[in-house]
């Protein structure tokens, strides 16, 4: 069974701090790595689908990068405001590949505290 | 919103009767996923369709089948729902793995 492992659990930080977590994935077979953002009593959203080793992506004060070769990915968040409170999602194709069967990891809680 | 609609939104059965929950894109993508969302295990995923009357099963297909017969809806069957299918579930769409997953709104299932 494929393993898609998120660290840590949850995150606690203050307001202005900036922040960083991990999902790691298998090595070989490597098609794609997504990240998603959800928030409570919301549906996930899709932030990044990596593609590339060495893949870096940018959304405001997210940002992302990729190493395929040793499986893992980190989001980070560059000074935390409230609205960022979320559980963060990363996802990985497992058995068929690129036929769609995306496993999610069990996410990261980020709480940011005013 | 990506244009995804599920159906119903919430729903209270009882142990043993069948269930269907539905899920309606206009987004005309190719392929379709059903998770759910348990607490202390994310999201998981139980079948995903790549085309129409292609289906595959998930992590935690037993107890659940599908179909879809058209590009537009993708139906999750409960066939004998159990208590332990309570939980909220996920339709989501996207062009492949390689691709965006968007999601519907979820549907709450409550089996007492």
């Amino acid at each position: 069974i494929l393993n898609v492992e998120q660290s840590p659990q949850s995150l606690h930080v203050q307001e202005g701090d900036s922040t960083n977590f991990t999902c790691s994935f298998p090595s070989s077979n490597f098609y794609a790595l997504h990240w998603y953002r959800w928030e409570t009593a919301k549906s996930p959203e899709a932030l990044f689908v990596m593609t590339l080793n060495g893949d870096e992506k940018k959304k405001g004060r997210i940002s992302a990068t990729l190493n395929t070769k040793e499986g893992y990915s980190y989001l980070y968040i560059k000074g935390s405001q409230p609205e960022d409170s979320a559980t963060y999602l990363c996802a990985f194709p497992g058995r068929g590949g690129s036929q769609g069967n995306l496993i999610f990891g069990k996410g990261t809680k980020l709480s940011v505290k005013p | 919103d990506a244009g995804i609609t599920q159906s119903p939104r919430h729903k209270v059965t009882e142990t043993g009767t069948p269930v269907t929950l539905r899920c309606h894109q206009t987004e005309n993508h190719r392929y379709m996923y059903w998770y759910r969302q348990d607490p202390g295990h994310g999201l998981r995923l139980i079948h995903y369709s790549y085309g129409v009357k292609d289906t595959d099963k998930g992590e935690v297909s037993d107890g659940y089948s599908v179909s879809r017969s058209k590009t537009e809806d993708f139906l999750l069957t409960l066939e004998s729902a159990t208590s332990s299918q309570t939980s909220v579930y996920f339709c989501a769409i996207s062009w492949g793995s390689t691709e965006k997953l968007f999601f519907g709104s979820g549907t709450q299932l409550s089996v007492l």
